[in-house]
């Protein structure tokens, strides 16, 4: 089975910090996802990447960035934390095979004070 | 762009009873498309997937979903839900690897679902 590893499930922040999340698979797959979700909106792609250091913008990039240097990390970083992105947090990934689909990890609750 | 409408946001069943969570989707093709299921806390697990084929896909903990071109519909059922299906449930449209879409998927706003015993 897939395991997709989120490293906190749940983070207290103040505005202003600059905040890692981290996201570790074991499944050698290329492609990883950041998703926020929020009640009522389900999820939105925030950045995923294809491969290692390649990214790309998701639907709602502003006010994050994101690093790949491994395979199997990929970190979505809150440059500077804003009250309005207290979310939780998913990570997933797939195979980049046509057909593969993605594995989540248990999220990580974000509050930002 | 490709979208996914769950119209009903909750839904309460007695335990025993059918269920069916509508999904309505909007794609230029033949989509993939998902059902997810997420606990408390928790991730999402894949419930089913449809590719191709057989437009009565199967999945885990005996849930099916009927995949309808003609009304752009991928409807989850099952005939007799438990007390332990209580959860929120995501369909979400993929679109099909190849040039930039990279598996890309778009997520409806979730069917929470509420189990009377």
């Amino acid at each position: 089975d897939v395991k997709v590893t989120q490293s906190s499930r749940y983070l207290v922040k103040r505005t202003g910090e600059k905040v890692f999340l981290e996201c570790v698979q074991d499944m050698d797959h290329e492609n990883m996802f950041w998703y926020r979700q929020d009640p009522g909106l389900g999820l939105r792609l925030i950045y995923f990447s294809y491969d290692v250091k390649m990214k790309e913008k998701g639907d709602i990039p502003e006010g994050y960035s994101v690093s790949r240097e491994k395979k199997e990390r990929f970190s979505l970083i809150l440059e500077s934390a804003s009250t309005n992105q207290t979310s939780m947090y998913l990570c997933a990934s797939r195979h980049p095979t046509g057909r593969g689909p993605q594995h989540f990890g248990d999220g990580t609750r974000l509050s930002i004070l | 762009a490709q979208s996914v409408t769950q119209p009903d946001i909750h839904i309460t069943v007695s335990e025993g009873a059918s269920l069916e969570l509508r999904c309505n989707y909007s794609y230029g093709a033949t989509p993939y498309l998902f059902w997810y299921v997420q606990s408390p806390g928790q991730g999402l697990q894949l419930l089913l997937k449809y590719f191709s084929g057989d437009t009565l896909v199967q999945g885990i903990k005996g849930f099916e979903a009927e995949f309808k071109r003609s009304q752009s519909s991928f409807n989850l059922r099952k005939p007799s839900v438990h007390w332990s299906d209580a959860a929120e449930y995501f369909c979400a449209v993929g679109a099909r690897a190849g040039g930039t879409s990279y598996g890309k998927l778009t997520f409806g706003q979730g069917t929470i679902l509420t189990v009377h015993p």
